[in-house]
């Protein structure tokens, strides 16, 4: 069974910080990779995803995120966060042959003005 | 586009009581989802729908929970008798296909006492 491992379940930063989230997922096969973030109120929404090709993916809001097969790892990134990217984010994986979305445990991103 | 729409946001209930989720996923949207997340985790598949047929409810409590998605496309989740341990958001979600992006409403956030 796939699992998804996000080791820091919350996270203080100040404005203009750099920002990476750790991301592990366990499944030996093609899978499809997800980041979804939810806003104080609001419901979950797609920040970024990788199905295929370039590794390094681009999203909204200037988020990156690098798949690294070798380490099973989709770290979250961006270079310098706001006081609006205050949210949890959640890592989830969606293996090819199981078709189901499995997410992380999010983690609670408190960005300080 | 329009987006995933749920009712009701909030319920509380007494234990051993009946409750009802709905659920109307966006035009189009033939996969449709049900998760459960509870406080401090992420989202958990219940069950889920292609058109109107359940492909996968491994995860669903079927002594007490059960769902259906007649015509293929709203769907209703019901839980009958309430639990104490069933306290959660209780989280819709639709995608044109299996491996595609899911999109979600806001959730029905249930207590019960």
């Amino acid at each position: 069974a796939q699992s998804v491992s996000q080791h820091n379940h919350h996270v203080i930063l100040s404005e203009a910080a750099s920002l990476e989230l750790g991301c592990n997922y366990s499944y030996g096969g093609t899978v499809n990779l997800f980041w979804y973030v939810q806003y104080p109120g609001q419901h979950l929404q797609l920040l970024l995803k990788y199905f295929s090709g370039d590794p390094l993916v681009k999203g909204i809001k200037g988020f990156e995120a690098e798949f690294i097969k070798s380490k099973f790892s989709f770290n979250l990134r961006k270079p310098s966060v706001q006081w609006s990217d205050t949210a949890e984010y959640f890592c989830a994986v969606n293996s090819g042959s199981a078709r189901q979305l499995t997410f992380g445990s999010g983690t609670q991103l408190t960005v300080l003005p | 586009e329009a987006g995933v729409v749920q009712s009701p946001r909030y319920k509380i209930i007494e234990k051993k009581q009946p409750v009802a989720f709905w659920c109307n996923p966006i035009s189009g949207h033939n996969t449709l989802y049900w998760y459960r997340q509870n406080l401090g985790q992420g989202p958990e598949l219940l069950i889920r729908y292609e058109n109107e047929e359940a492909v996968d409810d491994s995860q669903l409590p079927k002594d007490r929970f059960s769902a259906e998605r007649l015509k293929g496309v709203d769907s209703t989740l019901k839980i009958q008798p309430a639990e104490l341990g069933d306290s959660a958001v209780y989280l819709c979600a639709s995608s044109l296909g299996p491996a595609g992006p899911q999109h979600f409403g806001d959730g029905t956030r249930l207590s019960i006492l």
